[in-house]
């Protein structure tokens, strides 16, 4: 398997502009979760889904952000409209249920620029 | 009080010793627990797990739990300059992982 796939890798994007970050998890996998990475807080997970259906998107920061899981083979977050402090690297992350070991396995991350 | 914490860093270890690394939980109902290792530009790659009180090793490296305490460590012998990173320390809460900020390890050559 190729992993987790997240396009793109790199954006650059003027403020008030929509920005879509994409993401297709590691086949068979049940959870996708995707997370936001900056020197200030850390690696934050922002929602997570269980078989396509969103769980809980408690850490999505503001009604600007938005996800969907519409196949068990995409995802997609979306921020519009996008603001500065939203740059940062995101990561979309996925796992199969296994018990005590349900480990992340994560994507190469989206670096995400608003400027 | 955040749900996963770390000391930031960095932490300076010479090489060839043992570094040490530390993580407190706040979730009693956290099952199991994660230590990832992310590289400077790079996505976070597992290195351990564990789930039950105790130790367990995997070759250089051994992960230590005490959920009475809610505390994880890390220890990596015989360190070397490779181990140079960022180390992530995270819990599994009814399927969902949640990180600490991490710890920067530094080995000195």
């Amino acid at each position: 398997d190729a992993g987790v796939i997240q396009s793109p890798r790199h954006e650059v994007t003027e403020m008030g502009q929509e920005v879509t970050l994409r993401c297709k998890p590691i086949s068979g996998h049940d959870y996708l979760f995707w997370y936001r990475q900056t020197m200030m807080r850390g690696l934050e997970l922002l929602i997570y889904f269980n078989n396509n259906v969103p769980i809980d998107d408690s850490g999505m920061p503001e009604d600007r952000f938005s996800a969907k899981m519409p196949n068990a083979s995409f995802s997609t977050l979306k921020i519009q409209p996008s603001e500065p402090r939203d740059s940062a690297v995101y990561f979309c992350a996925s796992s199969q249920w296994t018990g005590d070991r349900t480990e992340a396995f994560f994507g190469q991350g989206t670096r995400l620029t608003v400027v | 009080q955040k749900e996963v914490e770390q000391n930031s860093g960095p932490l300076s270890v010479p090489e060839g010793a043992i570094a040490s690394l530390n993580c407190t939980y706040s979730d009693r109902g956290s099952q199991s627990f994660f230590w990832y290792r992310q590289y400077s530009g790079k996505s976070p790659e597992l290195i351990m797990f564990i789930y039950s009180n105790g130790d367990k090793e995997d070759g250089r490296f051994t992960a230590q739990l005490n959920k009475a305490s809610q505390y994880v460590s890390l220890l990596i012998r015989d360190s070397q300059p490779s181990d140079s990173a960022t180390y992530l320390c995270a819990v599994n809460r009814d399927d969902k992982i949640i990180f600490g900020k991490g710890t920067r390890l530094h080995i000195l050559p």
